[in-house]
Formats: C-alpha cells, sequence, structure tokens
C-alpha cells in the first residue's frame, strides 16, 4: 500500500459546526503533516506529527485542533470555523529520509458556510 | 528561512513539444534536497523528480529533467515531448534538515493540443 487515504472528500460544515477531517497511511511512514491550500496558492505547513507526537504548530488558530491516534492515523478537529477557512486540506507522510519526498493524499475540500 | 520563488505563474506548450519551468530558492544549509510536484485537476500532488542538493548530475525521470544550478539556487524542470496529461500545477519544493517541506508559489502549465 502505497496510498495516504483522506476522508471525506468533500466536507460542508457551518460556523458553530464540530467535524473531522480523517488521514490513514500503511507505508510504516512515522510523520505526518497536514497542510492547508487556497485556491491557486501552494500548499501551507499547519502541523508536523513525528512517531506520534506534535513537533511543529505552524501558528494554526486553536480552531483547528490536530490528533495523532497512531503510527498510521491522524485526524484534524475542526471547530467554530470562519468562512475564510475554507480550503483544500491535504494530509502527507514520510518516511523521515528526506530523499523520499512525502506521499500527498487527494486531500479534502472544506466550505465553511 | 527558506524560500522557494517560481516566477512563471502560468506556462503554455505545443503537445509533443519542450518546456521548461523555472525555480530559484534562498537557503544557509549546505544539505538540502528539491523536488517538483504536479497537482492536477484531481488535487493530488504527485512527486515528478527528486535532485540532491550534494549531487552535481542533474536527476532525469523519463520526459523529464531538471536543470539543478546550485550556486545560483536555480532548479528548473524541462518537460520533454508534452503529452495531454502533463497539464497541471507545478510547484517546485524544498525540503530543509528538519524534514520539513515548503512549496514555490507553483506555476500552471497548459498543453495545448
Amino acid at each position: 500500500d502505497t496510498e495516504v487515504t483522506q476522508t471525506p472528500k468533500h466536507l460542508v460544515m457551518g460556523m458553530t459546526n464540530k467535524k473531522s477531517l480523517k488521514c490513514e497511511q500503511h507505508m510504516g511512514h512515522r510523520a505526518m503533516y497536514w497542510y492547508k491550500q487556497k485556491a491557486k496558492k501552494p500548499p501551507e505547513l499547519m502541523f508536523v506529527y513525528s512517531y506520534e507526537k506534535l513537533s511543529i504548530n505552524e501558528s494554526v488558530p486553536s480552531r483547528f485542533s490536530p490528533e495523532c491516534p497512531n503510527s498510521s492515523l491522524l485526524n484534524l478537529h475542526l471547530h467554530a470555523l470562519q468562512p475564510e477557512d475554507s480550503a483544500l486540506y491535504l494530509c502527507a507522510s514520510s518516511s523521515g529520509g528526506r530523499i523520499g519526498g512525502y506521499t500527498f493524499g487527494s486531500g479534502t475540500r472544506l466550505t465553511v458556510v | 528561512a527558506q524560500t522557494v520563488t517560481q516566477s512563471q505563474p502560468e506556462m503554455s506548450v505545443q503537445e509533443a513539444e519542450t518546456v521548461t519551468l523555472s525555480c530559484t530558492y534562498d537557503t544557509s544549509e549546505s544539505d538540502y534536497y528539491l523536488f517538483w510536484y504536479k497537482q492536477p485537476p484531481s488535487r493530488q500532488m504527485i512527486l515528478v523528480i527528486r535532485q540532491e542538493a550534494y549531487k552535481q548530475q542533474n536527476a532525469t525521470e523519463n520526459r523529464f529533467s531538471v536543470n539543478f544550478q546550485k550556486a545560483a539556487k536555480s532548479f528548473s524542470l524541462k518537460i520533454s515531448d508534452s503529452q495531454l496529461g502533463d497539464a497541471a500545477m507545478y510547484f517546485c519544493a524544498y525540503i530543509n534538515g528538519a524534514n520539513n517541506l515548503f512549496f514555490g508559489t507553483g506555476t500552471r502549465l497548459t498543453v495545448i493540443p
């Protein structure tokens, strides 16, 4: 299995809702990442998990809450989002060796109404 | 801090022709890796080609090759025999010593039949 799987593919939520994005990989990668990508922009790093511990939080608002229950799963819990949070959320994983780069999922398209 | 710049927001190429996408970067590190990723409308980031900074030889992957000029901090991508399926956003990316991946601003490539 050489894939990163993200669910759901599309999500529409109200500003008072609570929802979660899920990411899963079975490549044995020990680092996992969340990126946010606005339209026609590059992905921006949000969170880095290394060996299931949060190692980087790029000044992301607390309405985004990451969780890494085990080495294969990464969640992003969403609460009280704003319309400007609408974006494509990409999950990625890496083995930790830089030459391999990252493997990306196909993303969750989030719309906040 | 590392920055990655792509000066061509959009490029077009005739099918079967060759096109070169430009990328420059800025870093104080001596050991790093560079990548080109492709993002088609399906949204998934696909690794196209990678280059290790300590290797002088330019990387090649089938129709894709790079021109890596370390002193000039330049990393361009050449696509030969362009195909319709090459149409996508192309992102140049840099991975730092902490194994964090940062993207350039992207170039949208259109392939004209």
